[in-house]
């Protein structure tokens, strides 16, 4: 079955840019999508199809995906970005979900 | 606005049955394919199963497979989850969640949880 591998955790100063990974064999031939969450509420989609933004996800909320790492971009990391993300692929019609990140913003 | 609200959920002994239920508004259910996905406590998401539109086409994750069954009423924009043999493991807020195109979790109810003790 298809495995995806992020870090546990990613730390990150106020102001400076959080890269998030997320790690499967020829991920770059899959559309990735990022959710946030936070504690005691639902996912949120921050990210779909590699580098797509939903409509109200802050513009510092970007996406990258080529060969075998995706990766999700934080400009500008406010402490209200701090949540646990996810990303997400799709592999013979099941979703697969990377074990999540906790981003901390110290 | 798009609305997904989760209701079913509690404690159940291990082995027993609980049916889940998700009533969706704000949208044209009936176009949208739905999914269930579960979060143990402290734990991170699982996917557990997919349905099209018309219920044409369903799957599950392997984890389910035999003892869950999702379902759908148009009629009254209501997505359902039938569990069956549940386990100790079973145990986690799950969540109802609309998917776009086969592709992306655009919106997520809630959760409701469910716990499976003796």
């Amino acid at each position: 079955s298809y495995e995806l591998t992020q870090p546990l955790s990613v730390s990150v100063a106020p102001g400076q840019t959080a890269r998030i990974i997320c790690e499967g064999n020829n991920i770059g031939r899959k559309n990735v999508h990022w959710y946030q969450q936070k504690p005691g509420q639902a996912p949120l989609l921050v990210i779909h199809r590699d580098s797509n933004r939903p409509s109200g996800i802050p513009e510092r909320f970007s996406g990258s995906n080529s060969g075998n790492t995706a990766t999700l971009t934080i400009s500008w990391a406010q402490a209200g970005d701090e949540a646990d993300y996810y990303c997400h692929v799709w592999d013979s019609h099941t979703a697969v979900f990377g074990g999540g990140t906790r981003l901390t913003v110290l | 606005e798009v609305q997904l609200v989760e209701s079913g959920g509690g404690i159940v002994q291990p082995g027993g049955s609980l049916r889940l239920s998700c009533a969706a508004s704000g949208f044209s259910f009936s176009v949208y394919e739905m999914n269930w996905i579960r979060q143990a406590p402290g734990k991170g998401l699982e996917w557990l199963s997919y349905i099209s539109e018309r219920s044409t086409t369903i799957y599950y994750a392997d984890s389910v497979k035999g003892r869950f069954t999702i379902s759908r009423d148009d009629a009254k924009n209501s997505l359902f989850l039938q569990m069956n043999s549940l386990r100790v493991e079973d145990t986690a807020f799950y969540y109802c969640v609309r998917v776009i195109s086969g592709n992306h979790f655009d919106h997520w109810g809630q959760g409701t949880l469910v716990t499976v003790s003796s």
